[in-house]
């Protein structure tokens, strides 16, 4: 099956600890993206990624660094610097761009005490 | 930047009635229209879009209307069903440095009760 995965679904954490989310796509997209949602919020864009090598800063990127060292894979850190780190993270995928229908996966939920 | 509002926030509809959740967007240069459907613990999922080459867009049930001049576009269903519930978000593209994301508006609830 092809899709987008997201582990783990639920995240726990201390404060002052860096955790990394997990994002893979087995669907052959060039673009990636994290977003971040909050209740009553949307979807805010963290950073994207068109091209592997190379990613972007999105709207609310403070506190937060990626990598994209392969096509499959765009893993999100999320530092201690963030202030308000618990949210529910999606990472999503489309074909080329920004203009392209995006894929989501299912989420990871990260509660930081 | 792109800023999208949306509204209502919630809305409530019985079985069978129409629900419209209307978007406006700031930026004149936007040129794609998505509408995403999130059911409980899951991830959007996308359920129809419109370009601005185009004024409307119908897919069964689900149809999308774009007025480019006021800068809105609005997502129509038919007919709904219990299964319609869930949040829905409008977003609207935007050029960033050379590349296009998504603005997402902040999403509306849609409950339809039987």
């Amino acid at each position: 099956d092809g899709g987008i995965t997201q582990s783990p679904k639920y995240l726990f954490r201390k404060e002052g600890q860096n955790v990394t989310l997990s994002c893979e796509q087995n669907l052959n997209h060039d673009a990636m993206y994290w977003y971040r949602q909050d209740p009553g919020q949307g979807l805010r864009l963290i950073y994207y990624s068109q091209i592997v090598n190379d990613f972007q800063k999105g709207d609310i990127a403070e506190g937060y660094s990626v990598s994209r060292e392969k096509k499959e894979s765009f893993p999100l850190t999320v530092t201690s610097a963030q202030k308000n780190p618990t949210a529910f993270y999606l990472c999503a995928s489309s074909i080329a761009g920004g203009e392209d229908e995006q894929y989501f996966g299912p989420g990871t939920r990260l509660t930081v005490t | 930047g792109e800023n999208v509002e949306q509204h209502p926030s919630t809305l409530s509809v019985q079985e069978g009635d129409s629900a419209v959740i209307k978007c406006t967007y700031s930026d004149s240069a936007s040129n794609y229209f998505p509408w995403y459907k999130q059911e409980l613990g899951k991830g959007p999922q996308l359920i129809i879009d419109i370009r601005s080459n185009v004024g409307e867009k119908k897919d069964q049930r689900i149809a999308v209307t774009l007025n480019k001049t006021a800068k809105h576009f609005s997502l129509h269903i038919t007919e709904t069903q219990p299964e319609d519930s869930a949040v829905y978000f409008c977003a609207a593209s935007r050029a960033k440095g050379g590349y296009s994301t998504l603005t997402f508006g902040k999403g509306t609830m849609l409950l339809v009760s039987p």
